[in-house]
């Protein structure tokens, strides 16, 4: 299995609402990623976990809470978002960090629009 | 600010056709350089890491060099197909597991 899953597809949330995307991989890789990417512009790095812990924090809004309950899963907590959030949120996993000579494998993305 | 360009951002071409485009980069402390395909409303897919100077690497049609002294990497596509028609990303690395992502170039093969 060389798939990596992100549920939901598509979020519309209000800007007091608190939501979360999830991402599930069962390919043994232990890092994982967070990032954006808006319309017409490359993805954006935003986190990255190494062996359950996080490594990685591109300086991200706290209104974004990452959490890596195990090395299968990984979550992002949206709490007081605000409309220029609105993105796909991509996430990725990796057989290791190891100096990014790992390919990456993503997962389709959540589209989140905040209203 | 680290800057990674792509040239051309779109390219249309005609099925059979070969085509190339590049990715530049800085060129000190390189980790690892990725190229990635990206096609509407699917997943990003891995094609190449190249981590050598003078690597050079194939899947099928397509293939890629890296030039790390000068901060380049070519993407060359051989008899274009319709189902090639893709974004085409790279990414850099000089932090051990950072991405740091191109504009890419969106690639369109006509029939």
């Amino acid at each position: 299995d060389t798939e990596v899953t992100q549920t939901p597809k598509h979020l519309v949330m209000g800007m007091t609402n608190k939501k979360s995307l999830k991402c599930e991989q069962h390919m043994g890789h232990r890092a994982m990623y967070w990032y954006k990417q808006k319309a017409k512009k490359p993805p954006e790095l935003m986190f990255v976990y190494s062996y359950e812990k996080l490594s990685i924090n591109e300086s991200v809004p706290s209104r974004f809470s990452p959490e890596c309950p195990n090395s299968s899963l990984l979550n992002l907590h949206l709490h007081a978002l605000q409309p220029e959030d609105s993105a796909l949120y991509l996430c990725a996993s990796s057989h290791r960090l190891a100096g990014g000579k790992h390919e990456q494998y993503f997962g389709p993305g959540t589209r989140l629009t905040v209203t | 600010i680290l800057n990674v360009e792509q040239s051309p951002q779109s390219l249309h071409v005609q099925e059979g056709d070969s085509t190339n485009f590049t990715c530049s980069f800085p060129s000190s402390n390189f980790y690892a350089l990725h190229w990635y395909r990206w096609e509407t409303a699917k997943s990003p897919e891995a094609l190449f890491v190249m981590t050598l100077n003078g690597d050079e690497k194939k899947k099928g049609r397509i293939s890629a060099t890296l030039n790390t002294k000068e901060g380049y990497s070519y993407l060359y596509i051989k008899g274009s197909q319709p189902e090639d028609s893709a974004t085409y990303l790279c990414a850099f690395d000089n932090q051990g597991g950072k991405l740091i992502f191109g504009q890419g170039t969106e690639l369109s093969v006509k029939p």
